[in-house]
């Protein structure tokens, strides 16, 4: 049992270029996010999903994409990266979405650089 | 909308003494409230979480915290500091915000760094 796993674990881009952070769970979890985290900023929820084929805009979504095509996956692709998206991202997991108590299970991290 | 406000974003103690880290929330309805700790380049993991069971929290390696109303508070505290404390904590508050739906969402903190002098 992996848990969430992200890659790449570092990313350097340069300005204008595309990627995408891919993150996987083997946990059967309906619900998964993406957070990025800045210095003194704590974690922003960027985008989040219920279950497959369903996606919807978190706290921070601009300039970020994602699809939900299998319970297992969910990719975030940075269409055009911008100095300002420098950040670590963390990908989450959790088994209910419909709880509100319900604990999150954290990936390690990409640490994505923007020149 | 929901909001935590961490006081202080630095922390340090000597091994041995106490450990309390400062978390107020703001919450138009019933919070349930959450502390994760992220050691140095990993990921966070989950200390400990209130979901009105009972006001006293219990984590693990020692943690503990205190929900309290009236005072929109959620302190984290250690009895005694180990030099493996040293991480940074975030609390975080379970809900939704202004214009999108709650679901298990989280809102996090800004984040409190613990440093243990020995």
């Amino acid at each position: 049992n992996a848990g969430v796993t992200q890659t790449p674990k570092f990313q350097v881009l340069k300005t204008g270029q595309s990627m995408t952070l891919q993150c996987a769970q083997d946990m059967n979890h309906e619900y998964m996010s993406w957070y990025r985290q800045d210095p003194g900023m704590g974690l922003r929820l960027i985008h989040y999903s219920v279950g497959a084929g369903i996606t919807d805009q978190g706290e921070v979504p601009n300039g970020y994409n994602v699809s939900r095509s299998t319970t297992e996956d969910f990719p975030l692709r940075l269409l055009s990266a911008a100095p300002s998206q420098t950040s670590v991202y963390f990908c989450a997991s959790s088994w209910d979405y419909l709880s509100s108590t319900d604990t999150q299970y954290f990936g390690p991290g990409t640490r994505l650089t923007v020149l | 909308a929901q909001s935590v406000t961490q006081l202080g974003s630095h922390v340090s103690v000597s091994e041995g003494a106490l450990v309390l880290l400062r978390c107020n929330y703001s919450s138009s309805v019933p919070p349930y409230l959450f502390w994760y700790v992220q050691y140095p380049n990993q990921g966070l993991q989950l200390l400990l979480k209130y979901t009105s069971a009972a006001t006293l929290v219990k984590g693990i390696n020692g943690f503990e915290a205190e929900f309290k109303k009236s005072e929109t508070s959620f302190h984290l505290t250690k009895p005694s500091a180990h030099m493996s404390d040293a991480a940074e904590y975030f609390c975080a508050v379970s809900g939704g915000w202004a214009g999108g739906t709650s679901y298990g969402k989280l809102t996090f903190g800004q984040g409190t760094i613990l440093t243990v002098h020995p």
